[in-house]
């Protein structure tokens, strides 16, 4: 079995300040890791994933993850918070032998002008 | 750019009536996927699709079937909708099984109403 947590339903900060969105994960064998974002009345979008190499990748928006084998983590970050950035964040992760991705609940970031 | 529409955004059904939601993409994929989304909840993968014809159960498939005659085209089916399937419903689609490629792309959902 496979599962995601995001301990935090929610998460505020002030514009410019960093931020970060965590997520922990249950995988049997090599992890797969995603982020996926949800703008208020939009589709989810792709954001990041983590396949091999690298331990901090970098994605859309000036986003970045840190794949942190030893803590089961994949923790979202960005140096400098926008307001634009306010959205409902999903991680997600799968197996190289299970196709399905299972989802976290989500974190509702709130950037604070 | 890949594009997957919905074939509604907003649709209010009664309890017990037959609710066809439709997905379509545009992007020759292979895999197709139905997740609802409730708050608190995330998103939950409903039935998964890997090719025509091709269908397999996610974690809450009860009282939902789809079909998939068309490659571009993957339709979820509530055979008898109840108020517990008050939801929004997400589409997706994805290149192939492998990880590699795997990036999938959601429609704008569909958020159904049962009343």
């Amino acid at each position: 079995a496979q599962s995601v947590a995001q301990p935090e339903d929610q998460v505020n900060v002030a514009e410019g300040n960093p931020l970060t969105v965590k997520c922990t994960y249950s995988v049997s064998g090599n992890p797969y890791l995603f982020w996926y974002v949800q703008y208020p009345n939009r589709g989810l979008q792709f954001l990041l994933k983590y396949i091999t190499g690298d331990n901090l990748v970098k994605g859309s928006y000036g986003f970045e993850a840190e794949f942190n084998k030893s803590q089961t983590s994949f923790h979202l970050k960005k140096p400098s918070a926008l307001v634009s950035d306010s959205a409902l964040y999903f991680c997600a992760v799968r197996s190289g032998s299970n196709y399905k991705l299972t989802f976290g609940k989500g974190t509702l970031l709130t950037v604070n002008p | 750019d890949v594009k997957v529409t919905q074939s509604s955004r907003y649709l209010v059904k009664r309890t017990g009536e037959k609710v066809f939601l439709e997905c379509v993409q545009d992007m020759d994929h292979e895999n197709m996927f139905w997740y609802r989304q409730d708050p608190g909840l995330g998103l939950r993968l409903i039935y998964f699709s890997y090719d025509v014809k091709m269908k397999e159960k996610g974690d809450i498939p009860e009282g939902y079937s789809v079909s998939r005659e068309k490659k571009e085209r993957f339709s979820l089916i509530l055979e008898s909708a109840s108020t517990n399937q008050t939801s929004m419903y997400l589409c997706a689609s994805r290149k192939d099984r492998a990880v590699s490629t795997d990036t999938q792309y959601f429609g704008p959902g569909t958020r159904l109403t049962v009343l």
